[in-house]
């Protein structure tokens, strides 16, 4: 079975601060990508940040990036430079190079403390 | 930008009525799925779509659903006997492969 885990239901960070999601996966599969989705009160999913497996080299996104450790399956989102508008619920998720879903965690619910 | 869209975005129901929600993909996506969120709970898995036929589905659709792309650009769940358990928000989304899904904003079905 397909599992992703997000061990911190809610974390909160200072403005301007960095903080670290953390997920992890299980999957025997190989060629697969990974991603960080976020929910904001709107409930509305925006995808933050895309690693595909076969990549050693870790995504970015401007105050987004990931530290993506294929072998341990761990998959974690670093924030810097937190803003307000960064409060939202995140969620990792993953596909199969050749699935038909997405599996998501649980998600972290983040606040920006002003 | 490309979005995709969702209608209503809200929508009452009595128990036991069929409901439909409508969805319209980005137009050159080949992928679409329905995943729902019960509320302030995990993202679950509906059903998957592609090349006019269901590619996966969940154990939760089951016979009360059922998915249809009528012409070409909209994408409809249809739940044909509403239960109390079926309120949540429901997200459709669709990919240009099998990568990156975008997000609809979502339907808030709440059944009475």
């Amino acid at each position: 079975a397909q599992t992703v885990t997000q061990s911190q239901p809610e974390m909160s960070v200072q403005e301007a601060e960095t903080v670290t999601l953390s997920c992890t996966y299980d999957t025997s599969e190989n060629n697969y990508y990974l991603f960080w989705y976020k929910q904001p009160p709107s409930r509305q999913m925006i995808l933050v940040i895309r690693q595909e497996a076969y990549k050693q080299q870790n995504a970015t996104e401007n105050r987004f990036s990931v530290n993506f450790q294929k072998a341990a399956k761990s998959f974690s989102l670093k924030i810097s430079d937190s803003q307000l508008g960064d409060t939202a619920m995140y969620f990792c998720a993953f596909i199969f190079a050749t699935g038909n879903q997405f599996y998501f965690g649980t998600g972290t619910s983040l606040t920006v403390i002003p | 930008e490309p979005e995709v869209t969702q209608t209503p975005s809200h929508q009452v129901t009595q128990m036991g009525q069929e409901v439909i929600l409508r969805c319209v993909p980005i137009s050159n996506h080949l992928y679409f799925y329905w995943y729902r969120q019960i509320l302030g709970q995990k993202v679950e898995f509906l059903v998957s779509f592609y090349n006019n036929e269901i590619s996966e589905k969940s154990e939760i659709f089951d016979d009360q659903f059922s998915v249809e792309r009528p012409d070409g650009s909209n994408f409809t769940l249809k739940i044909r006997s509403t239960k109390l358990e079926d309120s949540a928000m429901y997200f459709c989304a669709s990919s240009e492969m099998n990568t990156e899904a975008f997000f609809g904003q979502g339907t808030r079905l709440t059944v009475v």
